[in-house]
């Protein structure tokens, strides 16, 4: 069974801009999160979506929104980027309960905002 | 909200030895506790997980404990090997009516042969 997919693998963009990240999760698994992950933060929950619909979100401002489409896949968007920005970004799927339940992460988008 | 403390930052041991990562936690809603390990330029990977209703699991080399009443939760890798090097996490979440996850700050581990 392929592992989950994220891309683009790398990104590089201007402040100002807008980015939108995709997400493929396994093939079964109706649950989707995205992380941001930072030296300097750590690994911070984004959101989480499960059948089409944003089922939990972290502490994030609004800049920052996603969608999932009907067969799971999943996009994130960043608006308006900041230098603050530029981070590993990471999707991972699950069966169905979401961070709470074996989690299975991609191996991320890595966004440059300069 | 929730705060997970992870100790320590680095560690580094000898290949047979054992190593133990500690974390503490604060909110006592939290009932999901997973361990990953992350490679240079993967994602995290999911090792061991233990839910709030079972103070200890184990999976070959690996083993995790929980205090509910203290809040902490350790990880204990036996017979570590090389390809044991890498970063571990530690994470505590809740399945109440908003779910979050929230991720403690790593331990590089590094197992020297």
């Amino acid at each position: 069974k392929a592992g989950v997919t994220q891309t683009p693998r790398y990104l590089i963009k201007t402040r100002g801009q807008q980015v939108t990240l995709s997400c493929s999760p396994i093939s079964g698994h109706r649950s989707v999160s995205w992380y941001q992950q930072t030296p300097g933060q750590g690994l911070q929950f984004l959101f989480e979506y499960f059948s089409e619909t944003q089922r939990n979100k972290g502490n994030f401002p609004g800049r920052f929104s996603g969608r999932q489409f009907s067969n799971s896949r999943s996009e994130m968007n960043v608006s308006t980027l900041e230098l603050g920005d530029s981070a590993l970004y990471l999707c991972a799927s699950s069966l169905e309960r979401g961070v709470t339940d074996t989690q299975y992460f991609g191996p991320g988008t890595r966004l440059t905002v300069l | 909200g929730e705060n997970v403390e992870q100790h320590p930052s680095t560690l580094s041991v000898q290949e047979g030895d054992s190593a133990v990562i500690k974390c503490t936690y604060s909110d006592s809603a939290s009932n999901y506790f997973p361990w990953y390990k992350q490679e240079l330029g993967k994602g995290p990977q999911l090792i061991i997980d233990i839910r709030s209703n079972v103070g200890e699991k184990k999976d070959q080399r690996i083993a995790v404990t929980l205090n509910k009443t203290a809040k902490h939760f350790s990880l204990h890798i036996t017979e570590t090997q090389p390809e044991d090097s890498a970063v571990y996490f530690c994470a505590a979440s809740s399945s109440g009516g908003y779910q979050k996850v929230t991720f403690g700050t790593g331990t590089k581990l590094q197992v020297i042969p």
